[in-house]
């Protein structure tokens, strides 16, 4: 699987846009890309994936570039309970000896300020 | 559904004691993993799983064995526990073979010290 690189940390203000970016230069063509928050020392928490198509859900949007070698994940409105480490990973689906390596990188420690 | 579900919540070892965790999943998932994570640090793969009978090392595998005898459990099991796997370890699972729709779903961890 692909590594990603992201910042350490962002700041955000209440109610702003957050916009954290995800670098994954050697994606390659059938894997996806997934985005994870880890709140407090909680378990990580799926937020969204997508594989060349931009999404969104009830939680964020993602923006992959027409290359697929960044992506963008946005929480349109932030709040104080979305400050929390943001992961970024990309993954092949499952299959012979493929996918399941998963390596989660150290994230982006997003701040989300009053 | 419970999820995945990860005991004990806590646990303090000495050095040189052995003991396993436990992760269980009810979603019928064909992949589960191990993840340990350190203070300020992300998460390390230890160990993961395609399948029953099926397991193979991530990026930090010494000092951890692992086996999936059924899809629903897979126990990790420390040998002879060491001040360095002071940490909180984290169980996942995902749908398997040819899903292109598998986030992971993550246990709520377990929070290891050893003296």
């Amino acid at each position: 699987d692909a590594k990603t690189t992201q910042p350490p940390s962002m700041d955000c203000a209440e109610g702003r846009a957050a916009n954290l970016p995800c670098n994954h230069s050697t994606i390659s063509g059938n894997e996806y890309v997934y985005w994870y928050r880890q709140i407090h020392s909680q378990g990580p928490q799926y937020i969204i994936h997508g594989l060349k198509n931009n999404e969104t859900n009830e939680m964020a949007s993602l923006i992959i570039t027409e290359d697929r070698k960044s992506s963008t994940l946005i929480l349109p409105h932030a709040t104080l309970r979305d400050t929390a480490v943001y992961y970024c990973i990309v993954r092949v689906p499952l299959g012979g000896n493929q996918g399941g390596k998963l390596i989660f990188g150290q994230g982006t420690e997003l701040s989300v300020k009053p | 559904n419970a999820g995945v579900t990860q005991t004990p919540k806590f646990q303090v070892l000495k050095t040189g004691q052995s003991m396993t965790l436990q992760c269980a999943q009810d979603m019928n998932h064909e992949y589960m993993s191990w993840y340990r994570q350190d203070p300020g640090m992300g998460l390390r793969l230890i160990h993961y799983s395609v399948g029953a009978g099926i397991t193979d090392q991530g990026e930090v595998p010494n000092g951890y064995n692992v086996s999936r005898s059924t899809t629903e459990d897979f126990p990790l099991r420390l040998l002879s526990a060491a001040p360095s796997q002071t940490s909180v370890y984290f169980c996942a699972s995902s749908y398997g073979v040819g899903s292109y729709n598998s986030p992971l779903h993550f246990g709520n961890g377990t929070r290891l010290t050893v003296t």
